[in-house]
């Protein structure tokens, strides 16, 4: 079965709407989770590095206002489209470590198609 | 940082072909590897993985082996079927490092 739940799955919303995306961990503490963002010819890039209990960890080019990463326990991390704008609308996909150490596989979300119109 | 390099498709088989996804990397030490598979609309599910020279990793008759001689962890599976069109993705991951992909390679099986 799934070991990290995301929600909602798919978002239409309009242009200025703030999007919530949620991440949880199942069974399991996460005390990082990692957020992607999938484009059209499928490739996916690292967002951010969500860490719990202190700043998300954000890749070059990507806005931190735009994109309000927080992961307030240790089972959940939040990603928050700030008014969000059609050049927004993409795949997004989180991913948590099960177990401790650096060479853990992750494990990832089911993604959330968001769609702004 | 760690890179990693695969094929790009997309690539088109007859089921009960032969697969091959050519992958290399490129780390300063030893990272684990790992083969990720995603079906359309969904997120990515880990395949398969191999964390040191030599080991090989296998599930649902898809194998790759660690080859630290030629950074390289090429997926092949004997005999494909249309339930394995998906995207195939090759990720490294090394100590502190982050998980980095390749661009994915994306497989449709025609029966």
């Amino acid at each position: 079965g799934a070991v990290v739940s995301q929600h909602p799955s798919r978002v239409i919303c309009k242009s200025g709407t703030s999007v919530k995306i949620e991440c949880r961990s199942l069974d399991f503490q996460a005390t990082t989770m990692f957020w992607y963002r999938q484009f059209p010819k499928q490739s996916l890039m690292l967002m951010a590095t969500s860490n719990e209990g202190s700043k998300a960890t954000y890749e070059q080019g990507v806005e931190k206002d735009k994109f309000l990463i927080n992961h307030a326990s240790l089972t959940l991390s939040t990603l928050t489209v700030t008014s969000a704008h059609p050049e927004d609308s993409s795949f997004y996909i989180c991913s948590a470590p099960l177990g401790q150490g650096g060479n853990q596989p992750q494990h990832f979300g089911d993604g959330t198609r968001l769609s702004i119109l | 940082g760690n890179s990693v390099t695969q094929m790009e498709g997309p690539v088109t088989l007859s089921e009960e072909a032969f697969l091959t996804i050519n992958c290399t990397y490129t780390a300063t030490g030893y990272p684990s590897l790992f083969w990720y598979v995603q079906y359309p609309g969904e997120g990515l599910q880990l395949l398969l993985k191999a964390t040191k020279a030599d080991d090989k990793g296998s599930n649902k008759g898809f194998e790759a082996t660690y080859r630290k001689e030629t950074t390289s962890f090429h997926l092949e599976k004997g005999s494909v079927q249309v339930s394995d069109s998906a995207v195939y993705f090759c990720g490294a991951q090394g100590g502190s490092e982050k998980l980095v992909f390749g661009k994915g390679t994306k497989l449709t099986v025609n029966p």
